[in-house]
């Protein structure tokens, strides 16, 4: 079965840091991978998708995230976070023409200003 | 508005009463698919669904059932709810083969004592 993890549970950071979130998933065929952010009270949103093409990918809000297949890896990164980034991240993933979505543990970030 | 509708947002009852978790959408979309969100577990799928009378089970459907008896509406059902199952619980939609499109609600925040 598929499986995703996120490394980190929980990760602090002062305002202008770098962030990385790290996401490994199981499957071995070809798969789409997903990045959504939920932020204290609301529901989740898409952040960015991977379908094909360019492993580096641009989300809104000055995300980014890169596909390394030999890794099975999608990682987030932000080159400055904003205390405004305070939010649970969630990597997800699915069978390529699938319609199920696996999640991971996600993983909460807490930006200091 | 395009969106998905939950009621209750929060619910606090006892163990062995029954309840019910409505969901609708109003974007015509055939995929609905209810989650469930616990700390350090992400979102595990409980049910979903790829139309009108055609519903499947989840990773986690124990103790829960669903019926679609139409596109707009995905209502869960806990027929005898257990102190496990204190958990928010996200209903979510998405055209069919479009899981990049899911679209959330707000989530509902159940308890059982």
């Amino acid at each position: 079965a598929q499986s995703v993890s996120q490394h980190n549970h929980h990760v602090i950071l002062s305002e202008a840091a770098s962030l990385e979130l790290g996401c490994n998933y199981s499957y071995g065929g070809t798969v789409n991978l997903f990045w959504y952010v939920q932020y204290p009270g609301q529901h989740l949103q898409l952040l960015l998708k991977y379908f094909s093409g360019d492993p580096l990918v641009k989300g809104i809000k000055g995300f980014e995230a890169e596909f390394i297949k030999s890794k099975f890896s999608f990682n987030l990164r932000k080159p400055s976070v904003q205390w405004s980034d305070t939010a649970e991240y969630f990597c997800a993933v699915r069978r390529e023409y699938g319609n199920k979505l696996v999640f991971g543990a996600g993983t909460i970030l807490r930006v200091k200003s | 508005e395009a969106q998905v509708t939950q009621n209750p947002r929060y619910l606090i009852t006892v163990t062995g009463k029954k309840l019910t978790v409505t969901c609708s959408q109003n974007m015509n979309h055939e995929y609905m698919s209810w989650y469930r969100q616990d700390p350090g577990l992400g979102l595990r799928q409980i049910y979903y669904s790829m139309n009108v009378e055609v519903t499947d089970k989840g990773d986690v459907p124990e103790g829960y059932k669903v019926s679609r008896k139409e596109k707009r509406n995905f209502p869960l059902i806990l027929e005898s709810p257990s102190p496990n199952q204190t958990s928010l619980y996200f209903c979510a939609s998405s055209p069919l083969g479009l899981p990049e499109k899911l679209f959330f609600g707000s989530g509902t925040q159940l308890s059982v004592l």
